[in-house]
């Protein structure tokens, strides 16, 4: 079983969707979580960065952490075409190592 | 955010040949950086942990000989793979931690390499 599991999608929606995001992951020494937004070809660009449980809005953005549930939530409000990409979550603990998920391919149709 | 520079984006060499990928932090000074994998539709795959003067620390089944990792300075990781073969084609992606092990990490764009 993976540490981080993500469902892969794909995921369509019409533009102005909200569009939800989330991870599961197993190992509850996570301290620190992420959700990137990584574009075709190009490297994955920090949209959240979060440490251990709440919510954290920016723009459109939410992140959501149940660190009780060992799950996390992007959210993103009134989603636009230049949204779509693949959403990557990734956890950290104290000790500084890194681990993704796989990745969510989202598309939003005009 | 802070910048990490990638470069070269896009490289085609001859099978048997070295190919060298730089990657830099430009506004910011970082102690460790990370070399990814990155097949296509798949997650990042962690390669290497680079440290700046100090050998760098490999994932498991990563050939160090194959992927020589060097960080010379805080601003700077190379990673060279030597004697190429067309299965090292891949997207090869460098990230920056911004301080500490808590520090968040921003990435490259990342080199796209093709080995004919």
């Amino acid at each position: 079983q993976k540490e981080v599991e993500q469902d892969p999608g794909p995921l369509s929606v019409p533009e102005g969707a909200i569009v939800s995001l989330n991870c599961t992951y197993s190992n509850s020494a996570f301290q620190y979580f992420m959700w990137y937004r990584q574009y075709s070809r190009k490297g994955p660009e920090l949209l959240m960065y979060t440490y251990s449980s709440g919510n954290k809005e920016d723009g459109r953005f939410t992140a959501q952490v149940d660190k009780s549930s060992k799950y996390i939530s992007l959210f993103i409000r009134d989603s636009q075409p230049s949204d779509s990409a693949t959403y990557l979550c990734a956890m950290r603990t104290n000790a500084g190592k890194s681990t993704f998920g796989d990745g969510t391919t989202l598309t939003v149709k005009p | 955010g802070a910048v990490v520079s990638q470069h070269p984006s896009w490289v085609i060499c001859k099978s048997g040949t070295s190919v060298k990928i730089e990657c830099r932090s430009l506004d910011f000074q970082a102690t460790t950086m990370f070399w990814y994998r990155q097949f296509p539709k798949q997650s990042l795959m962690l390669m290497a942990t680079s440290n700046e003067g100090s050998k760098a620390t490999y994932e498991q089944g990563v050939e160090k000989d194959k992927f020589l990792i060097n960080h010379a300075s805080l601003t700077l990781s190379t990673l060279t793979v030597t004697s190429a073969h067309p299965e090292d084609s891949s997207f090869y992606i460098c990230s920056a931690r911004l301080g500490g092990n808590t520090g968040e990490l921003f990435f490259g764009e990342g080199s796209r390499l093709t080995v004919l």
